[in-house]
């Protein structure tokens, strides 16, 4: 069974600075999709990034990056310029390319210091 | 947009109580699943449904039940209500297109607290 590792379970940061927060996962299979999801203080969860094991090129939307290592089996969400309301629980899961289910890490939680 | 609906955002409930939580999409999506989110655990599934009256149990099945008479609609039960149920459930549905890279949409989640 796959699962998703997450090992900090808490990060701060301050306001316009960079951070990175961490993913790893264990699977066998080789095409699979990987996500970070933000769910803020008593609010929806919500995708923020996806990317495709296939693809080489690291996924970006806007400030947000990742870092997919294959080989490592690593996926890191890095923040660029972070902003208050980008204070949230952050969730890494996986998707495997032939079911339907998906894992999901135990989070990091983000906080933003003005 | 697509929306999942959860009907009860916060409830309290006593001990043997049978539990209700109602969920709903409205995008015509294939899958639904119910999760429990506890601090430190992340999200487990409970159970999985890809078709009407079709479900999968997930990691924590024990103590719950689902029911998937709608394509759209997906209730999770708890027969009789324990303390250690009480938690976050989030539901969220999603899309069966072959691939898998399709996302998963949630609800607002449901607070319930059993005493």
């Amino acid at each position: 069974a796959q699962t998703v590792t997450q090992s900090q379970p808490e990060m701060s940061v301050q306001e316009a600075e960079t951070v990175t927060l961490s993913c790893t996962y264990d699977t066998s299979e080789s095409d699979y999709y990987l996500f970070w999801y933000k769910q803020p203080p008593s609010r929806q969860m919500i995708l923020v990034i996806r990317q495709e094991a296939y693809k080489q090129q690291n996924a970006t939307e806007n400030r947000f990056s990742v870092n997919f290592q294959k080989a490592a089996k690593s996926f890191s969400l890095k923040i660029s310029d972070s902003q208050l309301g980008d204070a949230a629980m952050y969730f890494c899961a996986y998707r495997s390319a032939y079911g339907q289910n998906f894992v999901f890490g135990p989070g990091t939680r983000l906080s933003v210091l003005p | 947009d697509v929306k999942v609906t959860q009907s009860s955002r916060y409830l309290v409930k006593r001990t043997g109580e049978k539990v209700f939580l109602e969920c709903v999409q409205d995008m015509d999506h294939e899958n639904m699943f119910w999760y429990r989110q506890d601090p430190g655990l992340g999200l487990r599934l409970i159970y999985f449904s890809y078709d009407v009256k079709m479900k999968e149990k997930g990691d924590i099945p024990e103590g719950y039940s689902v029911s998937r008479e709608k394509k759209e609609r997906f209730s999770l039960i708890l027969e009789s209500a324990s303390t250690n149920q009480t938690s976050m459930y989030l539901c969220a549905s999603s899309t069966a297109t072959r691939g898998g890279g399709n996302t998963i949409y949630f609800g607002e989640g449901s607070w319930l607290t059993v005493v």
